[in-house]
C-alpha cells in the first residue's frame, strides 16, 4: 500500500498565473476527493469523483478552479489566474465506495504572491 | 450532516489517557461518527468511526453514549506523537463528502 501522493508538495506563484496539482489515490479506490484547508481551519470540501466522473462541486469551487479524473485514477486540479487568496493547503483524499474511511495525501501547499 | 462541537484545545500528560469529546446531539440514525487527526503539515489520518456500539481498535476507542448525542474518543496512554488536531465528524458512511470543524487542538506534554 503506497498511500496516497500529491505532486508538487509545494508551488510558489505569482499573482496571475496558472497552477496545476496532481493527486495519485489508493490503486483500487473508486472515490477520490479535492479539499482546501487554509491557517486555522479544518479542510473544506472541493469536489469528488467516483471513477471518473465529477459527482459534486463545492460553491467554493469557482470557475477559475477545475478538476479532471479522466481514466479513474489519477486527478488534477488546475487553478487559472491565480489570486492571494487561493493561498492554502490542497488535500487529495481517496477512499473505497460506500465508506467515508478516507485516506489522506501529504497535501500540495500553493502560495500565491 | 449533522453539526459537530469540540472543544478548542485540550492538554495531557505523557503516559495518560486522552479523552476526547465530541458533542453530536442533531446526529440522525443513519450518521456514523468519525474521529480524524491532523499533525502539523501532514494530511489528515483516519483514526476510528462507529455507529452505535463502542468501538476500539489500536489507535484508539470510541465511546457513544446510548443516546448517540455525544460520544468520547480515547487514546489510552498518550504519547507526544499524539499531539495533533482531532476531527469529529457526523457523515452516513456511504456520504460523498467530510465536513470538518476546527477540531480540538491537542497538546500532549511530557
Amino acid at each position: 500500500d503506497t498511500g496516497v501522493s500529491q505532486d508538487p508538495r509545494h508551488k510558489i506563484t505569482k499573482r496571475g498565473q496558472n497552477v496545476t496539482f496532481r493527486c495519485d489515490p489508493i490503486s483500487e479506490h473508486n472515490r477520490l476527493y479535492w479539499y482546501r484547508q487554509t491557517l486555522g481551519q479544518g479542510p473544506e470540501f472541493l469536489t469528488y469523483f467516483q471513477n471518473e466522473a465529477q459527482l459534486e462541486k463545492s460553491r467554493l469551487l469557482s470557475d477559475r478552479f477545475s478538476a479532471e479524473r479522466p481514466k479513474g485514477s489519477f486527478s488534477t486540479l488546475e487553478i487559472q489566474r491565480t489570486e492571494q487568496g487561493d493561498s492554502a493547503m490542497y488535500l487529495c483524499a481517496s477512499s473505497p465506495a460506500t465508506s467515508a474511511k478516507g485516506f489522506f495525501g501529504p497535501g500540495t501547499r500553493l502560495t500565491v504572491l | 450532516d449533522a453539526k459537530t462541537t469540540q472543544p478548542t484545545s485540550m492538554d495531557c500528560a505523557e503516559g495518560r489517557a486522552a479523552n476526547l469529546p465530541c458533542n453530536h446531539s442533531t446526529i440522525s440514525g443513519n450518521e456514523y461518527v468519525y474521529w480524524y487527526r491532523q499533525i502539523h503539515s501532514q494530511g489528515p489520518q483516519y483514526i476510528i468511526h462507529g455507529l452505535k456500539n463502542n468501538e476500539t481498535n489500536e489507535m484508539a476507542s470510541l465511546i457513544i453514549t446510548e443516546d448517540r448525542k455525544s460520544s468520547t474518543l480515547i487514546l489510552p496512554h498518550a504519547t507526544l506523537r499524539d499531539t495533533a488536531v482531532y476531527y469529529c465528524i457526523a457523515n452516513q458512511g456511504g456520504s460523498e463528502k467530510l465536513v470538518f470543524g476546527k477540531g480540538t487542538k491537542l497538546t500532549v506534554n511530557p
